[in-house]
């Protein structure tokens, strides 16, 4: 079962900024957290990941509470390609890759 | 030049065939992955191989068998197929150790009728 709860589903205005929020409150120490998002009909591709420290990448940033029971994937200037599936993943690093994905969030970002 | 690439994209087969889907990656990456996606759009993984070791097998009947020739290629052979194997099947793969990125391959819709 995943570890993970995210809302089943977020709007977002084109150019504005996308927060998607994800629970995580029985993490372990050693566990990553990880985004992907899935496209309609595409694979699942990663995003971002992170341990305790925010991170930014071209993508997106991550926001990770200070007690790392939740974090926020944040997009800055959501386009109508950014619609899509997000997933919020924990992960021990090193642990064979095994990714496992809940319902994730489904993103539609609108005109 | 497309990292993980899966043949073929769709497939139509009756019940009882046996049928393979094949995927390729050309990151050099070490570990290779099958997930299934059902219909109500859930991803959940099938096998993982390392360097051609199997290493996860995630309960998955006897009737899907993973092959894999060299670590660049993970098929999956697919035997006495039944109406609930309908899905996407996506191959995916990382780097040795597996947690960081993984890259997925644009899937195959497998329909059985």
């Amino acid at each position: 079962d995943a570890k993970t709860t995210q809302p089943t589903s977020m709007d977002c205005a084109e150019g504005r900024a996308a927060n998607l929020p994800c629970n995580h409150s029985t993490i372990s120490g050693n566990e990553y957290v990880y985004w992907y998002r899935q496209i309609h009909s595409q694979g699942p591709q990663y995003i971002i990941h992170g341990l305790k420290n925010n991170e930014t990448n071209e993508m997106a940033s991550l926001i990770i509470t200070e007690d790392r029971k939740s974090s926020t994937l944040i997009l800055p200037h959501a386009t109508l390609r950014d619609t899509a599936v997000y997933y919020c993943i924990v992960l021990i690093y090193n642990q064979g890759g095994k990714l496992i994905f809940g319902q994730g969030t489904e993103l539609s970002v609108k005109p | 030049d497309t990292a993980v690439s899966q043949t073929p994209k769709y497939l139509v087969t009756q019940m009882g065939n046996d049928k393979s889907i094949k995927c390729e990656q050309n990151l050099g990456h070490d570990t290779m992955y099958w997930y299934k996606q059902d219909s109500k759009k859930f991803l959940k993984i099938m096998f993982s191989y390392n360097n051609k070791e199997l290493i996860i097998n995630e309960t998955v009947p006897n009737r899907f068998s993973p092959k894999s020739p060299d670590k660049a290629h993970l098929n999956l052979h697919i035997n006495s197929l039944e109406l609930g194997d309908s899905a996407v099947y996506f191959c995916a793969s990382t780097p040795l150790g597996g947690a960081t990125e993984a890259f997925f391959g644009q899937g195959t819709r497998l329909t059985v009728v």
